[in-house]
């Protein structure tokens, strides 16, 4: 089994959609939790970090961690086309390695 | 310059060559993370460099690759005799301090063993 799983998609909404993704793990001792864009032919770049359980916003995003059921949640609001992208979750202990999910493939179709 | 940087983009060898990829971290960054990404999987940890300390070698998949890092900066991974199971997008992050809180991405050299 691996540490974490992501349903790799791919997930087609129309503009102006909620994107909903999601990861969930196996190890209770990951503590930090994060969602990573990448677009097509670029390396992944840093969208939310959460610690602790609950949400997150930051304008459009939405990050959701529960820690009692090992899920984490990235939620996007008002979709555009312009995050058509995959999406990457990650998560690590206390530690510096990270542990990453295989990424949903999104597309917003204008 | 402002973000990683790695060189080259592109590279194609034939099965059973050597390779060197190359990695430019940001300025300042003293981690510096080597991850490998195949097609539809997630990213594969590879090695680990912090400082002067001794690197974490624990993901490289075999003796075949192997990777340094000089002055605590620019960093190479070789992979010697390559295989087609090789094939896929080597990229190179960096962060401050320890790492692991937010990690800067170049956009990585895709390799192809023919």
């Amino acid at each position: 089994q691996k540490e974490v799983e992501q349903d790799p998609g791919p997930l087609s909404v129309p503009e102006g959609a909620i994107v909903s993704l999601n990861c969930t793990y196996s190890n209770s001792a990951f503590q930090y939790f994060m969602w990573y864009r990448q677009y097509s032919r670029k390396g992944p770049e840093l969208l939310m970090y959460t610690y602790s359980s609950g949400n997150k916003e930051d304008g459009r995003f939405t990050a959701q961690v529960d820690k009692s059921s090992k899920y984490i949640s990235l939620f996007i609001r008002d979709s555009q086309p312009s995050d058509s992208a995959t999406y990457l979750c990650a998560i690590r202990s206390n530690d510096y390695k990270l542990s990453f999910g295989a990424g949903t493939t999104v597309t917003v179709r204008a | 310059g402002a973000g990683v940087s790695q060189s080259p983009s592109n590279k194609v060898t034939e099965k059973g060559k050597d390779v060197e990829l190359r990695c430019d971290p940001i300025s300042g960054h003293t981690a510096l993370y080597w991850y490998r990404q195949s097609l539809g999987q997630g990213l594969e940890f590879l090695i680990y460099f912090q400082g002067n300390s001794a690197p974490d070698k624990s993901g490289l998949p075999s003796d075949r690759f192997s990777a340094e890092r000089t002055g605590g900066s620019v960093s190479t991974l070789t992979i010697q005799r390559t295989q087609q199971e090789d094939s896929a997008v080597y990229l190179c992050a960096s962060s401050v301090g320890t790492g692991g809180k937010k990690l800067f991405f170049g956009s990585g050299t895709q390799l192809s063993v023919l």
